[in-house]
């Protein structure tokens, strides 16, 4: 079996300060590991991949996340908020040996940016 | 072509009536994928194609839901007779190939209200 638990559901940064947004992930074998963002009535867009290459993945507008296998872990961070962060973000598996677009995604947590 | 098309954005329903969705991807993408998303969850894969053909199908596509894309193109979901367990952002993504080296290329959904 492969999931993603995404630690919180909600989080609540001021602008200019760092985001961290927590996932890990259980499997029998190291998976594929993903970052989307949702936000409001656009498409779910690719942040960044981890597939068995540098465990430090850098992504799209500044974000980045460590896989640790140890941990079995796969947060997204990023320096410093922008108001446009605003918006859902999505921890995604794909299970080895599935299409690489049957994705299990986490439940999302909400990113909120006050100023 | 500016992306994958969903149709329409917003559909309201009554119980017991059916419903269709179509989805246009990026040309020339072979592969195409649905999802769905309920309210405070994450998008759960429900099907995929490559070219026409139906490789995959989630449990959770019941026999009440079809889908098709007939000429390796479009691609339409169909609800028969739906329930209120229906209402959900329905999302089609699609991809060039079968490759972890694509990135999926989400549309923005269909979202199904069902009174």
């Amino acid at each position: 079996a492969q999931s993603v638990t995404q630690l919180d559901s909600h989080v609540s940064v001021s602008e200019g300060t760092p985001v961290l947004l927590r996932c890990n992930y259980s499997s029998s074998y190291s998976p594929s590991l993903f970052w989307y963002v949702q936000h409001p009535n656009k498409g779910l867009q690719l942040l960044l991949k981890y597939t068995s290459a540098a465990t430090l993945v850098k992504g799209i507008n500044g974000f980045e996340a460590e896989f640790k296998k140890s941990e079995t872990s796969f947060h997204l961070t990023k320096p410093s908020a922008h108001m446009s962060d605003a918006a859902e973000y999505f921890c995604v598996v794909r299970r080895a040996g599935d299409s690489w677009g049957k994705l299990q995604f986490g439940a999302g947590t909400q990113v909120v940016v006050t100023p | 072509d500016t992306g994958v098309s969903q149709d329409p954005r917003h559909k309201i329903t009554k119980r017991g009536q059916n419903v269709t969705f179509r989805c246009d991807p990026i040309s020339e993408h072979n592969r195409l994928y649905w999802y769905r998303q309920t309210l405070g969850q994450g998008p759960e894969f429900l099907t995929y194609f490559q070219n026409e053909a139906q490789l995959e199908k989630s449990r959770l596509l019941s026999d009440r839901f079809s889908a098709e894309r007939p000429k390796g193109s479009f691609s339409t979901l169909e609800i028969q007779r739906t329930e209120q367990g229906d209402s959900a952002m329905y999302l089609c993504a699609s991809s060039p190939t079968d490759s972890g080296a694509n990135v999926l290329t989400f549309g923005a959904g269909s979202r199904l209200t069902v009174l």
